[in-house]
């Protein structure tokens, strides 16, 4: 079985400071992981995904993520806030290692980023 | 601009009535999906159809039916529901099933409210 937690359904952040939100997973099998982000009325889009190629994954709009076995986690990261990043964050994990589980899509419960000027 | 196409973006219908949603790719993808999402909620899995044969359905209620025309939409027909199916349906699609070198491309999805 897979699962994840994203900690914190909100976070506050001022403009220019660092955007941290927190993934962890629960995987039997090396998990495939992503990122997406949803705005305001809109459906979800790929911020970043994780196959295993690297550990540190760099996304859309000056995202990136680092996958740490060790700590069972894929915490998403940007330097740098502006207000156009005020958006639901998903986390998601796949696993690919039975056909039972193809397609399925176990996504965390999302947080909410709201930046402040 | 989404490349998932879906329509209409907003519905209101009764409970007796009977209503389609519509997704459309043209991206060549092979897997299609039909999720749910509920307000300040995750989206939920409802179906997914692969090389246009349903091979997922999350033990979903028969007043949603899917249906895959073709390779490239995807419709849910909608019959008898209830208020409590009032949400957000999300459109997705992706190269294949497999998923993990395949994300999912959303659409923008349909506001439906039944009253």
């Amino acid at each position: 079985a897979q699962s994840v937690t994203q900690l914190g359904s909100h976070v506050s952040v001022s403009e220019g400071a660092l955007v941290l939100l927190r993934c962890n997973y629960s995987s039997s099998v090396p998990p495939y992981l992503f990122w997406y982000v949803q705005y305001p009325n809109q459906g979800l889009q790929l911020l970043l995904k994780y196959t295993s190629a690297a550990t540190l994954v760099k996304g859309i709009n000056g995202f990136e993520a680092e996958f740490k076995k060790s700590e069972t986690s894929f915490h998403l990261t940007k330097p740098s806030a502006h207000m156009s990043d005020a958006a639901e964050y998903f986390c998601a994990v796949s696993n690919i290692m039975t056909t039972d589980s193809w397609g399925k899509l176990q996504f965390g419960a999302g947080t909410q980023v709201v930046v402040t000027p | 601009d989404t490349e998932v196409t879906q329509t209409p973006k907003h519905l209101v219908m009764g409970m007796t009535n009977k209503k389609s949603l519509k997704c459309e790719q043209h991206m060549g993808h092979r897997a299609m999906y039909w999720y749910k999402q509920k307000a300040k909620k995750p989206p939920e899995l409802m179906f997914v159809y692969s090389y246009e044969k349903l091979s997922i359905n999350e033990s979903v209620p028969s007043r949603f039916s899917p249906e895959c025309p073709n390779s490239s939409l995807l419709n849910l027909h909608l019959h008898a529901l209830q208020p409590e199916d009032s949400a957000l349906y999300l459109c997705a699609s992706s190269q294949d099933q497999a998923g993990y070198n395949s994300p999912l491309h959303f659409g923008n999805g349909t506001r439906l409210t039944v009253t």
